[in-house]
């Protein structure tokens, strides 16, 4: 069974300042990771798909990596804003009957002015 | 990517009652998928909702307290019923557009339900 674990938990930076969170999978054999962006009481942002044949993605001013084989991805924010604030949730799908996402417990982000 | 609309974006029930969610997609897909958020914690999912088929349900979920339409393509309703003060979370839809044995297309999600139950 697949499962995503998220470090930290919760991080409070300055503004302005790059920051990295990281996600983990015990299952490597994934076929896409997804990074997403959730405000207090709403829905998921995409932020960023890594497919499996990818080593990073980028987006303004994120950039997130994958490293299949040792079941690890990070996502790097550059020059962090106060409306950066938010969860931050990998997930992780498979192929086949394991297309379904598996959900990482997020890591609460917090930008202060 | 596929734009979903989530209706309504929060309710307050009453105990015993049931609420009706519903979430348009602009595009048609084959599968769409029903997560519950309780307080504090990641994402669950609830059901697998297919077109013209019963929804297929997780370990934990039954087709009585969260039963599921699929009438076409890009439509689904949840209906969470008997309402209980635990019910309270937020209730989101998503979709994964194209097959879904190909990687180049990520999931997108509804803007959530917030569900409170007094």
């Amino acid at each position: 069974k697949q499962e995503v674990t998220q470090i930290p938990a919760a991080l409070s930076v300055p503004e302005g300042e790059n920051l990295v969170l990281n996600c983990s999978f015990t299952d490597s054999a994934i076929y896409n990771l997804q990074w997403f962006r959730q405000d207090p009481g709403k829905g998921l942002t995409s932020l960023l798909l890594i497919q499996s044949s990818q080593r990073e993605q980028t987006s303004g001013r994120l950039n997130a990596s994958l490293d299949k084989s040792s079941g690890r991805s990070t996502l790097y924010i550059a020059a962090s804003q106060p409306g950066d604030s938010a969860t931050y949730l990998c997930a992780v799908s498979g192929g086949g009957s394991n297309y379904k996402l598996t959900f990482g417990k997020g890591t609460l982000l917090t930008v202060n002015p | 990517s596929a734009v979903i609309s989530q209706k309504p974006s929060r309710d307050i029930c009453q105990r015993g009652t049931s609420l009706t969610i519903q979430c348009q997609v602009d595009s048609q897909v084959t599968m769409m998928f029903w997560y519950r958020q309780q307080p504090g914690q990641s994402l669950t999912l609830i059901a697998t909702a297919n077109q013209g088929s019963e929804a297929t349900y997780e370990s934990g979920f039954v087709i009585d307290k969260f039963p599921i339409s699929r009438p076409n393509l890009t439509f689904s309703t949840l209906t969470v019923s008997n309402l209980s003060p635990e019910d309270s979370s937020i209730y989101l839809c998503s979709v994964r557009p194209g097959r879904l044995t190909r990687a180049n297309y990520g999931y997108t999600f509804g803007s959530g339900t917030r569900l409170t139950v007094v």
